[in-house]
């Protein structure tokens, strides 16, 4: 079974400044997909960015990027230029490349981000 | 507009009460889900269907009870809820993945906060 770990429970950082959120995960499989999800105080999940795992180029949307390592199992999200609306908790999530269990995403537990303006 | 609503989205009861969340879809996606979502666990799946009257268990389903009579809808049902289903339940939905094709995202409701004293 697959399993996706995030280490740090909580981050904080500065209006303007860049953080990087850890995500970690394991599985047998060569192909599949990786998220991340955004959730925040509405509740709302949100999808930040998606990375294949058959592309070696990392995935970019805007002010958020990903660190994919295949080798490693590691998939870090950065965000740039951190505003007050990048405030949330964010999740790191894996699917299998043709989806089981009606594409069922395997989630990790969490990180909250605060934004100090 | 695509979206996939839940209700009630705020849920008090009692241990033992028969209760129902409603999913509904309008993408006319094949799979559902519905999911929980505890501090520090992320989201788990609780059960699927890939289509209409075609359900399976997820991850943690003792305790729930699904059904899929239509395409669009896929109803929660705690026949005798107890005090440990207290979370923050999300459904899902997606179209199928086809072999080569993209990756078919989650479309999440907006979640009910389910309190069971």
């Amino acid at each position: 079974a697959q399993t996706v770990t995030q280490s740090q429970p909580e981050m904080s950082v500065q209006e303007a400044e860049t953080v990087t959120l850890s995500c970690t995960y394991d599985t047998s499989e060569s192909d599949y997909y990786l998220f991340w999800y955004k959730q925040p105080p509405s509740r709302q999940m949100i999808l930040v960015i998606r990375q294949e795992a058959y592309k070696q180029q990392n995935a970019t949307e805007n002010r958020f990027s990903v660190n994919f390592q295949k080798a490693a199992k590691s998939f870090s999200l950065k965000i740039s230029d951190s505003q007050l609306g990048d405030a949330a908790m964010y999740f790191c999530a894996y699917r299998r490349e043709y989806g089981n269990a009606g594409n069922m995403l395997t989630f990790g537990g969490g990180t909250r981000l605060m934004v100090k303006p | 507009e695509a979206q996939v609503t839940q209700n009630p989205r705020y849920l008090i009861t009692v241990t033992g009460k028969k209760l129902t969340v409603t999913c509904s879809q309008n993408m006319n996606h094949e799979y559902m889900s519905w999911y929980r979502q505890d501090p520090g666990l992320g989201l788990r799946q609780i059960y699927y269907s890939m289509n209409v009257e075609v359900t399976d268990k997820g991850d943690v389903p003792e305790g729930y009870k699904v059904s899929r009579k239509e395409k669009r809808n896929f109803p929660l049902i705690l026949e005798s809820p107890s005090p440990n289903q207290t979370s923050l339940y999300f459904c899902a939905s997606s179209g199928r993945v086809q072999a080569g094709g993209s990756s078919y995202e989650q479309y999440f409701g907006p979640g009910t906060r389910l309190t069971v004293t």
